[in-house]
């Protein structure tokens, strides 16, 4: 039961905008888009959430499509410290009505950023 | 301020041994999740706690119990570990567990069963 669908893995020259997409063509008027990374197996790492509106913070920049169907999550200037899976996560919520939601983590993008 | 701690960080069983895996937070959070990580593959949750005092299934429970011991401390335990156990355990915590929380997760521990 995929929620998101993204590519398997993408490369960047360091200094470049990585543009990582996202297809969440199921989700619902309620449901927010998560954005994780896990650097080499390490506890994956919050990076940005939205649910409509486009959203910026001091790690990335979070592009929503007006129909919410799907996002792309932008790192500016890469680094290859930002090497690692990212994960595009809707989150659920756990019963109907619940606000409480869980992350549903799928396979993510593997970003290699080259020098 | 140490965030979300786990031990062991490593640890490998013999087929039927049992064991327990501890997570503890600081940050004063009401909601704890364990997951787990197979090669190649996202995590899945095995158990959450909204609120000290309750505990829920999620995904992936069988085979697996847990304990939340207070605010601070959400442990899983093992009772007959089995070679489809072996994975890469997170422990995560979160402010409330609503739809706009954020969480935070544990380092990891690499469980490997013989």
């Amino acid at each position: 039961d995929a929620k998101t669908t993204q590519p398997p893995s993408m490369d960047c020259a360091e200094g470049r905008a990585a543009n990582l997409p996202c297809n969440h063509s199921t989700i619902s008027g309620n449901e927010y888009v998560y954005w994780y990374r896990q650097i080499h197996s390490q506890g994956p790492q919050y990076i940005i959430h939205g649910l409509k509106n486009n959203e910026t913070n001091e790690m990335a920049s979070l592009i929503i499509t007006e129909d919410r169907k799907s996002s792309t999550l932008i790192l500016p200037h890469a680094t290859l410290r930002d090497t690692a899976v990212y994960y595009c996560i809707v989150r659920v919520a756990f019963d109907r009505g619940s606000t409480l939601g869980r992350l549903y983590f799928g396979r993510g993008t593997q970003l290699t950023v080259w020098p | 301020n140490a965030g979300v701690t786990q031990t062991p960080k490593f640890q490998v069983l013999k087929t039927g041994q049992s064991m327990t895996l501890q997570c503890a937070q600081d940050m004063n959070h009401n909601s704890m999740y364990w997951y787990r990580q197979d090669p190649g593959m996202g995590l899945r949750l095995i158990y959450y706690s909204a609120s000290e005092g309750t505990t829920d299934k999620g995904e992936v429970p069988n085979g697996y119990n847990v304990s939340r011991l207070n605010k601070r401390e959400f442990s899983l335990r093992l009772e007959s570990a089995a070679p489809s156990q072996t994975s890469v355990y997170f422990c995560a915590s979160s402010a409330d567990g609503f739809s706009t929380d954020t969480q935070y997760f544990g380092p990891g521990t690499r469980l490997t069963v013989l």
